[in-house]
């Protein structure tokens, strides 16, 4: 399977402090894309990274990729109370498999 | 921006009864997948549909399940017996392409099996 895992499963942190989450992940990919989610809510995407691309940028997130390792981190920069969400990293040949998630909590 | 939405948010329904869950996918899209997230544990995928058939399935997605796209628009999800363990958020997803695109996802539909 080409499942991603995310650790750590949770994370706490006080806002402003910088939240890194990583990934790992077992066969070859196209893509691989990082999903917020808030509470009972649905998959919001905030980021995707091609197999090609070692790191990428969004506001203030940042993504690496490292294909050799099969893995991924995701970075929030200046966290937020609002960052308070699951994410998870999803691997995408033709469909997309997700992680089990890492649950952050960002304290005001 | 467009977005997928899906009808109804929420539905219960008793065990055995069919439950029939609907999606509009972005309208220019052409891949359209559901997945399922059973309460406190991860995203699963159920099936994933093109060109008006199937184009892949998972193991959970057994002979209860079917998808349909009656029309232009919508594309459905049908579970014919539920059952209790079929209680979960079930997600539609739409992208416009087979190349490495962004999966859209709706907001979910939860369903309670009592």
């Amino acid at each position: 399977s080409q499942q991603g895992e995310e650790d750590p499963q949770a994370l706490s942190i006080q806002e402003g402090e910088n939240a890194t989450m990583n990934c790992s992940y077992k066969t070859s990919i196209n893509n691989l894309q990082w999903y917020r989610q808030n509470s009972g809510r649905g998959l919001v995407h905030l980021i995707l990274i091609r197999s090609n691309e070692r790191e990428k940028h969004s506001g203030r997130l940042r993504v690496t990729l490292d294909t050799s390792k099969k893995s991924s981190s995701l970075l929030i920069t200046a966290s937020r109370a609002a960052d308070t969400a699951s994410y998870f990293c999803a691997t995408a040949s033709d469909k997309l498999i997700f992680g089990t998630g890492t649950r952050l909590q960002v304290f005001p | 921006e467009p977005e997928v939405t899906q009808t109804p948010s929420h539905q219960v329904t008793q065990m055995g009864q069919e439950v029939i869950l609907r999606c509009v996918p972005i309208s220019n899209h052409l891949y359209f997948y559901w997945y399922r997230q059973i309460l406190g544990q991860k995203v699963e995928f159920l099936v994933s549909f093109y060109n008006n058939e199937i184009s892949e399935k998972s193991e959970i997605f057994d002979d209860q399940f079917s998808v349909e796209r009656p029309d232009g628009s919508n594309f459905t999800l049908k579970i014919r017996s539920t059952k209790l363990e079929d209680s979960a958020m079930y997600f539609c997803a739409s992208k416009p392409d087979i190349s490495g695109n962004t999966i859209y996802f709706g907001e979910g539909s939860w369903l309670t099996v009592v």
